[in-house]
């Protein structure tokens, strides 16, 4: 069982946007900033948004993040089926002392 | 160039151990935190243990607390995880990450070890 939580699956249509929440608690999301990853399959994850709402150099600015409370959620617009992916977020959590992830979320760009 | 390169996966049996070496490239290894992630089959992202720059700071998920053991070598760029006490629940790929400057985030990953805990 994930420590943060997220929908299972989304989908939506070329060229559309498409939301993924992710939910915590005080301890992680609430008191930590937050980070999203995508996994294509058979590869491992890459990282595609930090410190809330930050992109790495590469990342295309079709992908955002917010946060607020102890919940984050990942924006992705201009849908493109090479955007079929897992998506998963994560932080820290300050009373494990350690990371946590969300269960992640599959994108079906239909 | 970024490279995360880990290896020493395989078979073991229950209760056996193994150790999983990670070698790094394209940044400087001792200014950097470390972490290991792993993903079981067709499950999602679990956080396995970390270990700060200087090395006297190591964190581990309870899943593998009192097994496991983090450690790095500055000398040779690389990255350890120590197993003991396996459990066909530790079967996954383990990836190895760098560390954000606060903790927060994974920025690089490797590819991946596969470790199969099974009799």
């Amino acid at each position: 069982q994930a420590v943060l939580t997220q929908p299972p699956s989304v989908s939506a249509a070329p060229g559309q946007k498409v939301t993924i929440s992710c939910s915590g608690s005080r301890s992680n999301i609430g008191h930590n900033l937050v980070s999203w990853y995508q996994q294509l399959p058979g590869t491992a994850p890459k990282l595609l948004i930090y410190d809330n709402n930050r992109r790495p150099s590469g990342i295309p600015d079709r992908f955002s993040g917010s946060k607020s409370g102890t919940s984050a959620t990942l924006g992705i617009t201009g849908l493109q089926t090479g955007d079929e992916a897992e998506y998963y977020c994560g932080t820290w959590d300050s009373s494990l002392s350690a990371g946590v992830f969300g269960g992640g979320t599959k994108l079906t760009v239909l | 160039e970024v490279q995360l390169v880990e290896s020493g996966g395989g078979l073991v049996q229950p209760g056996g151990s193994l150790r999983l070496s990670c070698v790094v490239s394209g940044f400087t290894f001792s200014s950097s935190a470390m972490h290991w992630v792993r993903q079981a089959p067709r499950k999602g992202l679990e956080y396995v243990s970390g270990i700060n720059s200087d090395g006297d700071s190591t964190y581990y998920s309870d899943s593998v607390k009192g097994r496991f053991t983090i450690s790095r070598d500055i000398s040779k760029n690389t990255l350890y995880l120590q197993m003991g006490s396996l459990r066909p629940e530790d079967t996954a790929v383990y990836y190895c990450a760098r560390g954000g400057y606060n903790w927060n985030f994974f920025d690089y990953w490797g590819q991946g070890a596969l470790v199969t805990v099974s009799s």
